[in-house]
């Protein structure tokens, strides 16, 4: 079946320890992206990439790294520079043809211990 | 920028009755519009889009979405909700497919339904 698959979907970590977000999709979609969930705040922009080897910074993109070598994956680092990792972080893609839906994974919740 | 507001944070509905959930957009442009549905803990499922057409909009699970252009509205709407409805609903607007364009997501609206 298609679809994206994220891992950990649970991780823990220590203040000032950095910690990767792995996000692989079988859907051939070129467009990948980053989202962080809150609780009452929605979903908030961290990264996103329109091809292999290109990637723009979202709306919070600050204390987060990406990359994206292959078009299947789009990895995401939370760095000890982000203050407040705790967070449910999902990631999507989205085809170049169709109505511009996003597909997601089932997410990945991050406790900063 | 382009901007969505769900005004309810939480409504609690009897199951049965009817659902109606609220979405303000701004946006430019044509906007192309979305709703989402998350269980605890999951990943979000499209409900139902519009892009062009008909405003009046039918989706997955028994929903409908009515577009209005001169409210900047697009209000989801269920006729008789079903317990398995208790989730959370997200609202988004985009634009069309082009290089750039991303989804801007309202603050989403946690339904509660009693039986």
């Amino acid at each position: 079946d298609g679809g994206i698959t994220q891992s950990p979907k649970y991780l823990f970590r220590k203040e000032g320890q950095n910690v990767t977000l792995s996000c692989e999709q079988n859907l051939n979609h070129d467009a990948m992206y980053w989202y962080r969930q809150d609780p009452g705040q929605g979903l908030r922009l961290i990264y996103y990439s329109q091809i292999v080897n290109d990637f723009q910074k979202g709306d919070i993109a600050e204390g987060y790294s990406v990359s994206r070598e292959k078009k299947e994956s789009f990895p995401l680092t939370v760095t000890s520079a982000q203050k407040n990792p705790t967070a449910f972080y999902l990631c999507a893609s989205r085809g170049t043809s169709g109505t511009g839906e996003l597909f997601f994974g089932e997410g990945s919740r991050l406790t900063v211990l | 920028a382009q901007s969505v507001t769900q005004p309810d944070i939480h409504i609690t509905v009897s199951e049965g009755a009817s659902l109606e959930l609220r979405c303000n957009y701004s946006y430019g442009a044509t906007p192309y519009l979305f709703w989402y549905v998350q269980s605890p803990g999951q990943g979000l499922q499209l409900l139902l889009k519009y892009f062009s057409g008909d405003t009046l909009v039918q989706g997955i699970k028994g929903f409908e979405a009515e577009f209005k252009r001169s409210q900047s509205s697009f209000n989801l709407r269920k006729p008789s909700v079903h317990w398995s409805d208790a989730a959370e609903y997200f609202c988004a607007v985009g634009a069309a497919i082009a290089a750039g364009n991303k989804l801007t997501f309202g603050g989403g609206t946690r339904v509660l339904v009693k039986p």
